[in-house]
């Protein structure tokens, strides 16, 4: 597709269940960025992969929280366990490298975000 | 660690008025990178306009600009002709340069609701 794909839109389950969040980000895109959106916390950083590398995991809220990306392009995020608290929209966002020759980051264009609700 | 701060959690304009976003932010670092995303209530983030930080020009996007002011690091955006469909949230978000490794995600303010009234 054209744009960064999220998948599920929403999803509503029980605490203590495991969920699993998919993102398919644009084609050739090589850095994948997980946030979460949260009313108490706003925008939170949470993960980024160069290719199938994270080279930072201290994003992650907890040991809960677990992020993998194979063949570097789909990425998952997985919560185990969710608590209450987990409720938020997660979004993804993709971007070329970056041009290190120019010093330039590339800008970074979003998915729709997952809407997770815990019961 | 960056902070990003909106002073205005809501703001409401009349359409065809220029309204004005504030924006501040601390770093320490010397180069780095500026951005406002809008998101409507379809929740997808879009890019509205970014600066680098050793541009000393402000940068422009059709009816889009920004007033960036390095040492006051304050990075104010400026929609002219407001139309309803600028109706939105609007974040402020700094990004330190690539550096090939650790945590190179947007840092984001809280966001400042914007309302185009007809």
């Amino acid at each position: 597709g054209a744009g960064v794909s999220q998948s599920p839109s929403n999803k509503v389950t029980e605490k203590g269940k495991d969920v699993e969040l998919r993102c398919d980000p644009i084609s050739g895109h090589t850095a994948l960025y997980w946030y979460r959106q949260s009313l108490g916390q706003g925008l939170e950083f949470l993960i980024y992969f160069q290719g199938n590398s994270a080279p930072d995991k201290s994003g992650l809220p907890s040991d809960r929280f677990s992020a993998e990306r194979t063949g570097g392009s789909v990425s998952t995020l997985t919560i185990q366990r969710t608590q209450q608290e987990d409720s938020a929209v997660y979004l993804c966002a993709s971007s070329h490298p970056a041009d290190r020759g120019l010093n330039s980051n590339q800008p970074q264009h979003f998915g729709d975000g997952t809407r997770l609700s815990i019961l | 660690a960056q902070t990003v701060t909106q002073s205005q959690p809501e703001m409401s304009v009349q359409e065809a008025e220029t309204v004005t976003l504030s924006c501040t932010y601390d770093t320490s670092e010397n180069n780095y990178y500026l951005f406002w995303y809008k998101q409507p209530p379809s929740r997808q983030m879009i890019l509205v306009i970014r600066q680098e930080a050793y541009k000393q020009q402000n940068a422009t996007e059709n009816r889009f600009s920004v007033n960036f002011q390095k040492a006051a690091k304050s990075f104010s955006l400026k929609i002219s002709d407001s139309q309803l469909g600028d109706t939105a949230m609007y974040f402020c978000a700094f990004m330190k340069p690539y550096s090939g490794g650790g945590a190179d995600g947007l840092t984001f303010g809280k966001g400042t609701h914007l309302i185009i009234q007809p």
